[in-house]
Formats: structure tokens, sequence, C-alpha cells
């Protein structure tokens, strides 16, 4: 089975632009949350979604929204992108509720110059 | 203060030593988790732990509720268990989100 697949795997953007990452989960998890781990510290959570609807948010600017689809895959959007978005974005999925184990991608590698 | 806090931040120890990383928290927590990460970004689950103990291969991981402590062993410890080991908690919100509070890390390089 596939893991939880994140793509691109590699972009740079420039100041004020937008990008979309995209995160598809293991087949049957219904849960998917984002994260944003800047080089040298440790993953900071951004949303979590749940059944298509978001179940938590952290201390991240309106600039980052997120959406998970029927098929539970899930976009995470960045507007007006500034040098200190420049972070591995991580996307991990289960299969719902408290205590369950959690599978993490790759991660998208985010470049803002 | 962090709410999930970790020790040692850097580790270097000799092929075969018996490793020990510690983790605290201050929130109530639903389940901790023991994380590994390897240089390129990729994260893997090691332990989810909720209560008392739970060994795989070579690792062990514990939780003390009541003293809100969490400790990663590593025996006989080998030069591919170099890696950032990541201590992560889910909050016990009654309700919510159920995104993860992480540690700073522990970056282990085992030498041969």
């Amino acid at each position: 089975d596939a893991g939880v697949t994140q793509s691109p795997t590699h972009l740079i953007k420039t100041r004020g632009q937008h990008v979309t990452l995209r995160c598809s989960p293991i087949s049957g998890h219904k849960s998917v949350s984002w994260y944003q781990q800047v080089l040298g510290q440790g993953p900071q959570f951004i949303f979590q979604y749940y059944e298509k609807e978001e179940r938590g948010r952290g201390n991240f600017p309106d600039r980052f929204s997120a959406r998970q689809f029927p098929n539970y895959s899930s976009e995470l959007n960045v507007n007006a992108l500034l040098l200190g978005d420049s972070a591995l974005y991580l996307c991990a999925s289960s299969s719902g509720g408290r205590g369950n184990t959690i599978y993490f991608g790759e991660g998208s590698w985010l470049t803002v110059v | 203060k962090n709410e999930v806090e970790q020790s040692p931040q850097n580790l270097t120890a000799q092929e075969g030593e018996f490793i020990t990383i510690n983790c605290s928290y201050s929130v109530g927590i639903s389940a901790l988790h023991w994380l590994q990460q390897h240089p390129g970004g990729g994260i893997v689950s090691l332990f989810m732990l909720s209560s008392g103990k739970k060994k795989h291969g070579r690792l062990i991981a514990t939780i003390n509720i009541q003293e809100k402590h969490s400790s990663l062993h590593i025996t006989a410890s080998h030069p591919r268990d170099s890696a950032v080991y990541i201590c992560a908690v889910t909050m016990y919100s009654g309700g919510g989100a159920d995104g993860l509070t992480f540690g700073k890390g522990t970056h282990l390089i085992i030498q041969p």
C-alpha cells in the first residue's frame, strides 16, 4: 500500500506569490494534518482535517488555508508568501481519533526568494 | 516555556552504548509519540504511548502519566540509529484538534 504522498517535493517561489501543496493520505485514513518545520526546529501544527471538516488550526496567519476533498486528499494553500514561509511542509494522516498511529509524508520543501 | 521539553538536545555516543532520550510535558495528553527524522525530512513514527511501556527491536519507550515524563531507550546502539528523535504529544482537549505538539528534537550521532 502507498504511504502518505506529497507533491511537489521541492519548489521555489518568489515573495508575494501563492503556493498550493498537495497530500494524499494512506487509503482508508480520514484525518489529515499539516505541519511546518523551519530548518533546525521541530514541526509546528498548522491544520487538521477530519471527514472534510476543519478539526483544528494552529497559530498561523490567515494567509494559510487548507481543505480536504471527498477522497480525503488535502491541499494547503499559502498566499502572499514571505521569506519566513521557507520550510519543510509535512502532511500526516491517521484513521482519526486520538491515540491512533500517525503516518507522515516525505514533505514538500518550499523556498521563498 | 515549551509545552514539550526534550533532553538532551544533542547526543554523541559510541556504537554499542545504551542511549536514553527524555521528554517532559506540561499539559494533559491523550497520547505521546516518539518519532524519528532522518536528514532529508521524512518522519517515521516509532511508538505511540498512552501508558506503560512498549518495545520494538532495540527500542524501548516508557511513559509515566503521573510525572508527565517519557523516555526513549536504544540498546546496543548502531551508527544507523543516527537521526533526530522527536517527542510529540496529542493534547487532551475534550474535542477539537488532534494536532501534535512537538518537542525540539534530540540530534543523536552514533560513532563507529
